[in-house]
């Protein structure tokens, strides 16, 4: 399978706690995209990175949200001290170039208690 | 992040017919459109990308760009029922996608 990865699928956790998800983008992929959806809305964008270089946080990513994608290939999203407002779908997108169309991943569910 | 407002649903068609989604969006400099069919409980997955004005036809799905009007519409022919999903617009917003919340579609049997 040469899509996109997300792990893990589904994540339960108590408030307070620190958790973190990858994201394995398509290989020939240059972009890789966090977005956050929540019910009855569409995805929010979170942040990208081209590259290992991350070019764009939305004012939606707290401090309590960090991202990096070392070596410009997988990624990491770790959300610190979780918040019951954190409960989300979290998804993953890339893409090659600046127009060119966005794949997701299966996304990872958080639920926190 | 830029507007996309697109028409509420549900949107219940029968099984066979035409069924028609419509978006619009903010800003005039927008310069790539999409769409993208999500189900339920799953991520989306992109069916249309459309650039320049005018028609994009792919199999049942026929994807119409107007951006002097800053409109982008969606017809499925012959909708069937596994075309029963939401289906999202988005929008390229300096790289990242801006979405719609997106209209729930039903095709009844």
């Amino acid at each position: 399978d040469t899509g996109v990865s997300q792990d893990p699928r589904h994540k339960i956790t108590k408030r307070g706690q620190n958790v973190t998800f990858r994201c394995d983008p398509i290989s020939e992929h240059n972009r890789l995209y966090w977005y956050r959806q929540t019910l009855g809305q569409g995805p929010e964008f979170l942040t990208y990175f081209q590259n290992e270089a991350q070019l764009e946080k939305s004012r939606l990513l707290s401090d309590r949200f960090s991202a990096e994608r070392p070596k410009g290939s997988f990624s990491t999203l770790e959300i610190q001290r979780t918040e019951q407002g954190d409960s989300a779908m979290y998804l993953c997108a890339s893409s090659w170039g600046t127009e060119g169309e966005q794949f997701f991943g299966p996304g990872t569910r958080l639920t926190v208690l | 992040q830029k507007e996309v407002e697109q028409n509420s649903g549900p949107l219940s068609v029968p099984e066979g017919a035409i069924a028609s989604l419509n978006c619009t969006y903010s800003d005039r400099g927008s310069q790539s459109f999409f769409w993208y069919r999500q189900y339920s409980g799953k991520s989306p997955e992109l069916i249309m990308s459309i650039y320049s004005n005018g028609d994009k036809e792919d199999g049942r799905f026929t994807a119409q760009l107007n951006k002097a009007s800053q409109y982008v519409s969606l017809l499925i022919r012959d909708s069937q029922p596994s075309d029963s999903a939401t289906y999202l617009c988005a929008v390229n917003d300096d790289y990242k996608l801006s979405f719609g919340a997106g209209t729930t579609v039903t095709v009844r049997a």
